[in-house]
């Protein structure tokens, strides 16, 4: 079992409507939460972290963390093309404290 | 500006030929770490390093070796470089304070032909 688990996707949905990307974490000991964009051929960017239950807004980038779920989540409000992209899901913090776990990622299209 | 470096960007080079990729980090991070990645696929921690002088393995068995003599650098070797090898490098970073976010510098795209 990997320590984060994605859905691969492709999630398609049209411009404007709200993307809802998941993924769920092993180690019910992982401190931090990041979701990355990564556009084909580029390397990740960080949009979003979490450290606490609950929900954290910035801009159009909603993340949400359900730790008794063991769940994280990535909404986008008003999805646009340009937000088409790999979105990776990772934690830290956990059982070995130096490394991040990755998930497989999910891609995402937005179709005009 | 504070920022994490790579280089070369690309490098096309012959089988068997020695190879570095330069990583280097103005951020003061302790932890520094090198991912492998396929176009379209997962990434694959290789090594990383809490620290100087500290240097693990990660999780996908890899030919290469790195260093880490100095805090802001942390370079990756292959002694002798086969197709197989051939792969997008990407090198993070991250504060040691705290589980807190890695930042990634923009990849060296390696062909080995």
């Amino acid at each position: 079992q990997k320590e984060v688990e994605q859905n691969s996707g492709p999630l398609s949905v049209p411009e404007g409507a709200i993307a809802s990307l998941n993924c769920t974490y092993s180690d019910r000991g992982s401190q931090s939460f990041f979701w990355y964009r990564q556009y084909s051929g580029k390397s990740p960017e960080l949009i979003m972290s979490i450290y606490s239950n609950g929900d954290k807004e910035d801009g159009r980038f909603t993340a949400q963390l359900n730790k008794a779920s063991q769940y994280v989540s990535l909404l986008i409000r008003d999805s646009q093309p340009s937000d088409s992209a790999t979105y990776l899901c990772a934690s830290a913090g956990g059982y070995n404290f130096n490394k991040f776990y990755f998930g497989s990622g999910t891609k995402l299209n937005v179709k005009p | 500006e504070a920022d994490i470096y790579q280089t070369p960007r690309y490098l096309v080079i012959g089988t068997g030929k020695k190879i570095t990729l330069e990583c280097s980090q103005t951020m003061g991070h302790d932890k520094m770490y090198w991912y492998q990645q396929d176009p379209g696929m997962e990434l694959h921690l290789i090594h990383y390093s809490y620290g100087v002088n500290s240097t693990e393995k990660g999780d996908l068995s890899s030919e290469s070796t790195v260093s880490r003599i100095r805090t802001e650098h942390f370079p990756l070797t292959l002694e002798s470089a086969r197709p197989s090898h051939t792969s997008q490098y990407l090198c993070a970073s991250s504060a040691s304070l705290g589980a807190t976010e890695a930042f990634f510098g923009q990849g060296t795209r390696l062909t080995v032909v």
